[in-house]
């Protein structure tokens, strides 16, 4: 099955730091979602998107649908030390209905 | 409280035998979901029912089966023909919609075989 391409792989960040994501793929999406997953845990949704250029925020989280609809971003802002996880892409193809893509993840470390 | 749980949390078996990993939802959501999730990768789809008494295979169903006899739960069997079962299982639910596409997850079964 496909999966999304998504970087950085990993990333190691002092608290207070912007953060930055972001996931590509050669095939449309109708929607793109990101998920949050700490260790041990299933992945919790933080952000769901369904229009091209759509820009939505969740407290210091913000997302955008990319305009081709071919990608996403997901950024956080004045990072802290629970923002600490793996951070996954995930998109609905057109067809598909609520079947999901997901990427292989972003892991996020906050030091002090 | 509206959710998934999948039970138990953790689950040890030996290998050749044939292990079943509970998930239950109360969130009224027709479709759910299996994924197998291996140290530093993403997500597998196993296979995943859109409704009662149907289900699909996924990108990964061989050694795996399921059944749905009821909305709230997918329980799903881990064959000893599945040849690396060693693996953390979730399981998630979501409306069939071709517009909202969002699906929710239980906290998962981390499966160990020897």
């Amino acid at each position: 099955g496909q999966q999304l391409n998504q970087s950085p792989q990993s990333m190691f960040i002092q608290e207070g730091e912007d953060v930055s994501m972001n996931c590509t793929s050669s095939s449309i999406f109708n929607t793109w979602l990101w998920y949050k997953q700490e260790p041990g845990e299933g992945p919790v949704l933080l952000i769901a998107l369904y229009k091209a250029g759509e820009l939505t925020s969740n407290g210091r989280l913000t997302a955008q649908f990319g305009i081709t609809r071919k990608d996403s971003f997901l950024n956080i802002s004045a990072s802290i030390p629970s923002d600490v996880g793996i951070y996954f892409c995930a998109g609905q193809l057109p067809g598909t209905a609520s079947k999901l893509t997901f990427g292989t993840g972003t892991r996020l470390q906050v030091t002090l | 409280d509206g959710g998934i749980t999948q039970s138990p949390k953790y689950l040890f078996r030996k290998e050749g035998q044939n292990v079943t990993l509970s998930c239950e939802q109360n969130l009224n959501h027709d479709a759910m979901y299996w994924y197998r999730q291996d140290p530093g990768q993403g997500l597998r789809l196993i296979y995943y029912s859109q409704i009662v008494n149907d289900f699909q295979k996924g990108d990964i169903a061989e050694g795996y089966s399921v059944s749905r006899e009821k909305k709230e739960s997918f329980p799903l069997t881990v064959t000893s023909a599945q040849k690396n079962p060693t693996a953390f299982y979730l399981c998630a639910s979501s409306t069939w919609s071709p517009l909202r596409g969002e699906q929710y997850f239980g906290p998962g079964t981390r499966l160990t075989v020897t």
